[in-house]
């Protein structure tokens, strides 16, 4: 298992539900990230943190929403979800900073499938 | 920014064959270049990663080549097996504060028994 944990690992939500993704890194990396992973595109960065600060939100809908209460953990909340956001969601994490760390380590990702 | 392209997007071989797959990208300031291996089910693990200030690099059946003036670089696994079967992502990374990993499309490797 990786130093990346992610709940819940399946989720099946309706298009009015409200949900919320976690993921725990433990490696004491500095900057932690949600990616999208959909059948044959390649990885879509979606948000990124740095520090506990977002420096990147890559035009997503406002459906998605993260928070970050601490370097350690980051969270996606979703809301009025579409059939089209069903994917893999993968969250990693990383130093970031000149030089920065061996790579970027990647938890198992939340199943998503809306209906 | 960056962009990474990877090809081929699907590669069959047979067992105990070569497989060769190729990264090309545009930033001349990348100077870090990992390569992931998905299996199915699972997310993106590390499996192999070159900095800028070396040409190869090899850990048992894979290797990684890297050529700054083209800017291309490539994964090599040799005597493949079917467990080698899985979608692999070449990525560079520059060295500013910041810059992150800009993936390429992935690759689906089948290996056939």
């Amino acid at each position: 298992e990786t130093g990346v944990t992610q709940t819940p690992r399946h989720l099946v939500m309706g298009m009015t539900n409200k949900k919320s993704l976690k993921c725990e890194q433990h490696l004491g990396h500095n900057a932690m990230y949600w990616y999208k992973q959909s059948a044959k595109k390649p990885l879509e960065l979606m948000f990124v943190y740095n520090f506990k600060e977002q420096t990147e939100n890559n035009s997503v809908p406002s459906r998605f929403s993260p928070e970050c209460p601490n370097s350690s953990h980051l969270f996606l909340h979703l809301h009025t979800l579409q059939p089209e956001d069903s994917a893999l969601y993968l969250c990693a994490s990383s130093h970031l900073g000149v030089g920065g760390g061996p790579g970027t380590d990647f938890g198992p990702g939340t199943r998503l499938l809306v209906l | 920014g960056e962009n990474v392209e990877q090809h081929p997007s699907t590669l069959s071989v047979q067992e105990g064959d070569s497989a060769v797959i190729k990264c090309t990208y545009s930033d001349s300031a990348s100077n870090y270049f990992p390569w992931y291996k998905q299996e199915l089910g699972k997310g993106p693990q590390l499996i192999i990663d070159i900095r800028s200030n070396v040409g190869e690099k090899k850990d048992q059946r894979i290797a990684v080549t890297l050529n700054k003036t083209a800017k291309h670089f490539s994964l090599h696994i040799t005597e493949t097996q079917p467990e080698d079967s899985a979608v692999y992502f070449c990525a560079a990374r520059g060295n500013n504060a910041g810059n992150m990993l800009t993936f390429g499309g992935g690759t689906r490797l089948m290996v056939k028994p």
